[in-house]
C-alpha cells in the first residue's frame, strides 16, 4: 500500500481565497484525522471521521473550516476565506479501529499551506 | 497538546544514549506512544506501551512507564545521527474514542 496520500504537498495562496486539501486514507482503514501543526500551538486534532462518518469536529477552528468524507476512499479539507493565521502543516492520517488494539495512526506526508 | 507536555530540545553526541520525557495528565490512559517525525514528513510511529505495562524494549528503544508519576519516558542507546527528528508522546485516553493527545514534540538534536 501506498500509504495515507495527501495533496497537494504546498500550497501558496491569498488571502481570502479558498483552499481544498485532500486525503486519500490507507485501503480498507475506518478512521481518518484530520491534524493541523504550528509551532506555536504544535499538532492539534481538527476533526476525525469514522465510516465515513464525522465524530468529533470540536477541533475545527471556525466556520471557515469545513470537512468532508464522500466515500472511504477520499476526503477533503476545505477552508474559505482563508487567512494568513491559517499557515500551517495540515496532516492526514488513518487507522483501522480494531478493539483491544493498540491502533496505529498512520500519517500522510502533510500539505504545507501558506497564506499570504 | 497542552495536556501533554515534553521538553522542547534535547541536544546529545553520537553513540551517548538520549532519554526524552514526557508527563500527561489522564491517569485512565490505556496506551501511550511514541512518534517521530523527520524533516518534511509526517509522524510514524515508533512504538507504544500498555498502560499495564512498566517497560517496553524494542532494539534501540526502552520505554518506561510511571503510572503513579505520570510519566513516561523514551530511552534511545547508541544514539545515531539519524534519529535526529522531533519526538512526540501521545496518550489515548480510556473516554476519548479514537482520539489521541498529543504533547508538543522534543526536537533531538544528535552531534557527530
Amino acid at each position: 500500500d501506498a500509504g495515507v496520500i495527501q495533496s497537494p504537498r504546498h500550497e501558496v495562496t491569498e488571502m481570502g481565497q479558498e483552499v481544498t486539501l485532500r486525503c486519500k486514507p490507507i485501503s480498507g482503514h475506518d478512521y481518518l484525522f484530520w491534524y493541523r501543526q504550528t509551532m506555536m500551538r504544535g499538532l492539534e486534532l481538527l476533526i476525525y471521521f469514522n465510516n465515513n462518518v464525522p465524530i468529533d469536529d470540536s477541533g475545527m477552528p471556525e466556520d471557515r473550516f469545513s470537512a468532508k468524507m464522500p466515500n472511504a476512499s477520499f476526503s477533503t479539507l476545505k477552508i474559505q476565506p482563508s487567512e494568513p493565521r491559517d499557515s500551517a502543516v495540515y496532516f492526514c492520517a488513518s487507522k483501522l479501529g480494531l478493539a483491544g488494539r493498540y491502533n496505529e495512526q498512520f500519517f500522510g506526508p502533510g500539505t504545507r499551506l501558506t497564506v499570504l | 497538546g497542552e495536556d501533554v507536555e515534553q521538553s522542547l530540545f534535547l541536544s546529545v553526541r553520537e553513540g551517548d544514549s538520549s532519554v526524552i520525557n514526557c508527563t500527561y495528565t489522564d491517569s485512565s490512559s490505556t496506551y501511550l506512544y511514541w512518534y517521530k517525525q523527520e524533516p518534511g514528513a509526517g509522524l510514524q510511529l515508533l512504538t507504544y506501551i500498555f498502560s499495564n505495562m512498566d517497560m517496553k524494549q524494542d532494539q534501540r528503544l526502552t520505554v518506561l512507564l510511571n503510572k503513579k508519576d505520570k510519566h513516561l519516558s523514551l530511552r534511545i542507546a547508541d544514539t545515531q545521527t539519524g534519529d535526529s527528528a522531533i519526538y512526540f508522546c501521545a496518550e489515548r485516553r480510556f473516554n476519548a474514542g479514537n482520539m489521541l493527545t498529543f504533547g508538543g514534540g522534543t526536537r533531538l538534536m544528535v552531534k557527530p
